[in-house]
């Protein structure tokens, strides 16, 4: 079964408006921690936000927001007045358990930022 | 402070041919991963290490593979012999050892071509 699931493959939105990227996971463990990824067309990965289960407040990082919705196990990104540097690709993963330490990553959601 | 650097950022080898990645984590990271994404699909977990030991290689493909990590430093990927489905790019990720966040750093990952 897939742990993490991204259904958009690609997005195209206007600059300065805000954009939704959905990521959903499945997992039993109560305690998980989920992160979105950035990578842009240079391929470095840079990490952008976090969020654990027992987070009690969603996660916010500048123009970046996480919209953790524990009952519907979603966890989306949210960014607020895109730029044309948000162009990239964006993967949202988790890392399952207080032992583990892998991140299992979903399939990635490729965003085009228009002017 | 660097970052987390890979070499090489690309090769080209035959099917049979052996080839070895390095990655040289954070100064100071104790744990190192493995990942790779083989075209089209989703970055997936290979191995662990925390300092110079294994902690997890679940995700190791096969016997082909084999992930060194001398002096908890540096660590290498060797695969041989290369077979064309081992094509995609190879990341390296370190953290600290600590609770919370434990944010992965990545490198910018080796893409490897089989041919």
């Amino acid at each position: 079964a897939q742990k993490i699931t991204q259904t958009q493959p690609g997005m195209f939105v206007q600059e300065k408006e805000a954009v939704t990227l959905d990521c959903t996971y499945d997992t039993s463990d109560p305690s998980y921690g989920l992160f979105w990824y950035k990578q842009p067309s240079s391929g470095e990965m840079i990490f952008l936000i976090y969020q654990g289960s027992y987070d009690q407040q969603n996660a916010t990082e500048g123009r970046y927001s996480l919209n953790f919705q524990k009952a519907r196990k979603s966890a989306n990104l949210v960014i607020s007045a895109s730029q044309l540097g948000d162009s990239a690709m964006y993967f949202c993963a988790m890392r399952e358990g207080t032992l583990a330490q892998k991140l299992v990553f979903g399939q990635g959601t490729r965003l085009t930022i228009n002017p | 402070e660097a970052g987390v650097t890979q070499f090489p950022s690309h090769s080209v080898i035959e099917k049979g041919q052996t080839v070895t990645l390095r990655c040289d984590p954070i100064s100071g990271h104790d744990n190192l991963y493995w990942y790779r994404r083989v075209m089209g699909k989703e970055i997936k977990f290979l191995l662990h290490f925390v300092k110079e030991s294994k902690q997890d290689e679940s995700g190791m493909p096969n016997n082909r593979f084999l992930a060194e990590r001398t002096g908890g430093t540096y660590s290498t990927l060797k695969v041989q012999p290369a077979e064309l489905e081992d094509s995609g790019v190879y990341f390296c990720a370190s953290s600290q050892q600590r609770q919370g966040t434990n944010e992965q750093f990545f490198g910018p990952g080796t893409r490897l071509t089989v041919l």
